[in-house]
């Protein structure tokens, strides 16, 4: 299995909701990345997790809570979002991530709509 | 900060003819460069990637050179075509580190 994949490819939430988006690989590898991308932007980097330990936070506000229960799984917990909140939100992952300079492979992604 | 430049912004090109994408990046310890190209409403994809101890690669009609010492790389697509229309991104990172650093994004628009 080559793909990350993403559950659900939409959402659609209100401020006071709470939910989660998932992500997850069977490749083997040992780091995944949150990205939020903006419409005619590059994706932007939220969060990395290493061998399972959260590594990097952008300085992401608390209403999005990250969490990876194992190597192939990772959750992204939404609550009391904001409009501005609205964007494709990307999981990703790659090989080895103390090499650093290691494919990134990308998943669907899922479209949030914070009304 | 980090930072990848990236021009154009935006490309039009006919069909056949060329395209040529340039970046440039600014921390001296990166050593990986990919290029992704992201097609509307879909996940960016990987096309082709670079690493420090290359000067070019090249992978049928799409080729990437750098040039370490002036911290410059870029992207050839020849003989394009309708279907090469997307949004391209350079891309930069370093061992030792998590983080990739995208450069802005060029909207390739190839005309049939």
């Amino acid at each position: 299995d080559t793909e990350v994949t993403q559950t659900p490819k939409h959402l659609v939430m209100g401020m006071t909701n709470k939910k989660s988006l998932k992500c997850e690989q069977h490749m083997g590898h040992r780091a995944m990345y949150w990205y939020k991308q903006k419409a005619k932007k590059p994706p932007e980097l939220m969060f990395v997790y290493s061998y399972e330990k959260l590594s990097i936070n952008e300085s992401v506000p608390s209403r999005f809570s990250p969490e990876c229960p194992n190597s192939s799984l990772l959750n992204l917990h939404l609550h009391a979002l904001q409009p501005e909140d609205s964007a494709l939100y990307l999981c990703a992952s790659s090989q080895d991530p103390g090499l650093g300079s290691d494919t990134q492979y990308f998943g669907p992604g899922t479209r949030l709509t914070v009304l | 900060g980090e930072n990848v430049e990236q021009h154009p912004s935006t490309l039009s090109v006919q069909e056949g003819d060329s395209a040529v994408i340039k970046c440039t990046y600014s921390d001296s310890a990166s050593n990986y460069f990919p290029w992704y190209k992201q097609e509307l409403g879909k996940r960016p994809q990987l096309i082709i990637d670079i690493r420090s101890n290359v000067g070019e690669k090249k992978d049928q009609r799409i080729a990437v050179t750098l040039n370490k010492t002036a911290k410059h790389f870029s992207l050839h697509i020849t003989e394009t075509q309708p279907e090469d229309s997307a949004v391209y991104f350079c891309a930069a990172s370093r061992a030792g580190g998590f983080k990739t650093i995208f450069g802005a994004g060029t909207r390739l628009f190839v005309k049939a």
